[in-house]
């Protein structure tokens, strides 16, 4: 069974730093693309950053560019989100996903969610 | 704000059939870019329903049906079911944004 486990949300003041970690198992991990999503509160869900199966490319999302990091360890099935200079803009839930085997960008599998909430 | 536009709501009694449009533009559906559907409950996490534009992962019911036509695309759910109440997003990518994006959703109800 495919699982995805997070961890590292929390209160964080503007201008400060939080890690999200995802462990994921019942795939073989270091053959899939992986993402992070996020959803503000009341509003849909929106695409953060994808990072390639061997970690040697990444893609953002441009108000996040230069400000997150999304990064793995295929030896530990782990998939992290640095996420620096945090803004109250940031406050939503944030989901770790496994983009489907087709090629085309889909996620069939979410983690639970984790809430990450910027304020003083 | 979404580049993909969807109903606020939409709603229909049990064994009725609706469907949920996802309106975009040349720059995502419209320059062919693959549509996707995700089904959300209150503080759950999104679940795939349909993938490129009208596959049904393993588990799906067969109520649910997928389309695309030009620059829209659009849900089917058949037979509607008091389980089928929750919020609907299409997703697709945008060209100009550089960006894989989501529709502004569509909350299900059943009478």
């Amino acid at each position: 069974e495919v699982q995805l486990v997070q961890s590292g949300g929390g209160l964080v003041p503007p201008g400060g730093s939080l890690r999200l970690s995802c462990a994921a198992s019942g795939f073989s991990f270091s053959t899939f693309w992986m993402t992070w999503l996020r959803q503000p509160p009341g509003k849909g869900p929106e695409w953060v950053a994808n990072i390639k199966p061997d970690g040697s490319d990444t893609f953002y999302l441009e108000s996040v560019q230069g400000r997150f990091t999304i990064s793995r360890d295929n030896s530990q099935n782990s998939l992290y989100l640095q996420m620096n200079n945090l803004s109250p803009e940031d406050t939503a839930v944030y989901y770790c996903a496994r983009i489907g085997p087709t090629g085309v960008v889909h996620w069939d599998y979410w983690g639970h969610g984790g809430l990450v909430t910027v304020s003083s | 704000q979404s580049v993909l536009t969807q109903p606020p709501s939409v709603s229909g009694a049990p064994g009725q059939r609706v469907t949920i449009s996802c309106a975009g533009t040349s720059s995502n559906i419209g320059a062919g870019f693959d549509v996707h559907w995700y089904q959300q409950f209150p503080g759950r996490a999104p679940k795939l329903l349909i993938y490129t534009d009208t596959n049904r992962p393993s588990g799906v019911p067969d109520r649910f049906s997928g389309s695309k036509s030009g620059t829209s695309a659009s849900l089917a759910i058949t037979g509607l079911q008091a389980e089928d109440e929750a919020i609907y997003y299409c997703q697709s990518y945008d060209r100009r944004l550089s960006a894989y994006v989501f529709g502004t959703g569509t909350e299900v109800t059943v009478l």
